[in-house]
C-alpha cells in the first residue's frame, strides 16, 4: 500500500492553463505539506495543513491554492500556469514532530510549455 | 531563507569506502533530519537527531550534531552501489509551529562506483 500517493506523476501543460495535483495519505498523519523542488534540487516548502487547517503559507503566488477536504487529502490547484512553475512538486505528511520525520510522495513533475 | 547548506555538493567514491557529508545551518533547532532521494523518486527519511543529542547510529549510518557550530555530518560506512542518491539535511527550526516545518539544504549527490 502506498503511504503518500500523488497524481498525476507527470503533467505537461501550456502556459495559462489551470491544473490540479492531488495527494492522499493513508498513514493517519495529522499534517500534510506541499514542497517544490527546482532544477537544482532545492526543496522549498509551500504550504502546510494540520487537521485541515492551513498553518504554513510561504511566499507563494496566489495562483497556487491548496485545498484540504479532510486530513487525509491535500490538493494543489494552480491557476494561469507560467513557465517558471515547471518543477517537481512533492506532497508529504507527518504526525506532528514525529521521530519518523516526513513521509514523501513520489512527486509530480510539472512541465509548462 | 535557506537554512541548511551541504558540503560537498557532489561526492564520488568506490564501493566499500566510507562517505561523509556535512550540513551547516543558521538558527537554533529542535532537531535535524537526513533524507535520501533516489533519482526520480521522493525523499526517504533516514534518521533524526534531536538538539540535545550528539551522535546517533542506524545500521551503516552515523550522524553527529554539533549545536555550538550549527553543523551535522552523515557518515555512510562500507558504501554500496545502491547508496547512490542525493542526501539532504533538514532542520526543524526552533520557533516554528508545533507541526515541525522542515527547511532543507541543497543536498549532496553521492555516486558509489561498483
Amino acid at each position: 500500500d502506498t503511504a503518500v500517493s500523488q497524481t498525476p506523476k507527470y503533467l505537461v501543460t501550456q502556459m495559462g492553463n489551470d491544473k490540479s495535483i492531488k495527494c492522499e495519505q493513508n498513514l493517519g498523519h495529522d499534517t500534510m505539506y506541499w514542497y517544490k523542488q527546482d532544477s537544482k534540487k532545492f526543496l522549498k516548502i509551500m504550504f502546510s495543513y494540520n487537521n485541515k487547517e492551513l498553518i504554513i503559507n510561504e511566499t507563494v503566488p496566489n495562483r497556487f491554492s491548496p485545498k484540504s477536504p479532510d486530513k487525509a487529502h491535500l490538493n494543489l490547484h494552480i491557476n494561469s500556469l507560467e513557465l517558471g512553475d515547471s518543477a517537481v512538486y512533492f506532497c508529504a505528511s507527518s504526525q506532528g514532530r514525529s521521530t519518523y520525520g516526513y513521509t514523501f510522495g513520489s512527486g509530480t513533475r510539472l512541465t509548462v510549455v | 531563507s535557506q537554512q541548511g547548506e551541504e558540503d560537498p555538493q557532489a561526492l564520488s567514491i568506490q564501493e566499500g569506502e566510507n562517505a561523509t557529508m556535512n550540513c551547516s545551518y543558521k538558527t537554533s533547532i529542535n532537531n535535524l533530519q537526513w533524507y535520501r532521494q533516489n533519482s526520480g523518486r521522493g525523499l526517504v527519511h533516514l534518521i533524526l537527531i534531536r538538539s540535545n543529542e550528539r551522535e546517533k547510529h542506524s545500521g551503516r549510518l552515523r550522524v553527529t550534531l554539533d549545536t555550538s557550530k550549527k553543523s551535522s555530518s552523515l557518515l555512510i560506512t562500507a558504501s554500496r552501489a545502491a547508496d547512490t542518491a542525493s542526501y539532504f539535511c533538514a532542520t526543524d527550526a526552533m520557533g516554528s509551529s508545533n507541526t515541525g516545518k522542515l527547511i532543507f539544504g541543497q543536498g549532496t549527490t553521492l555516486q558509489v562506483k561498483p
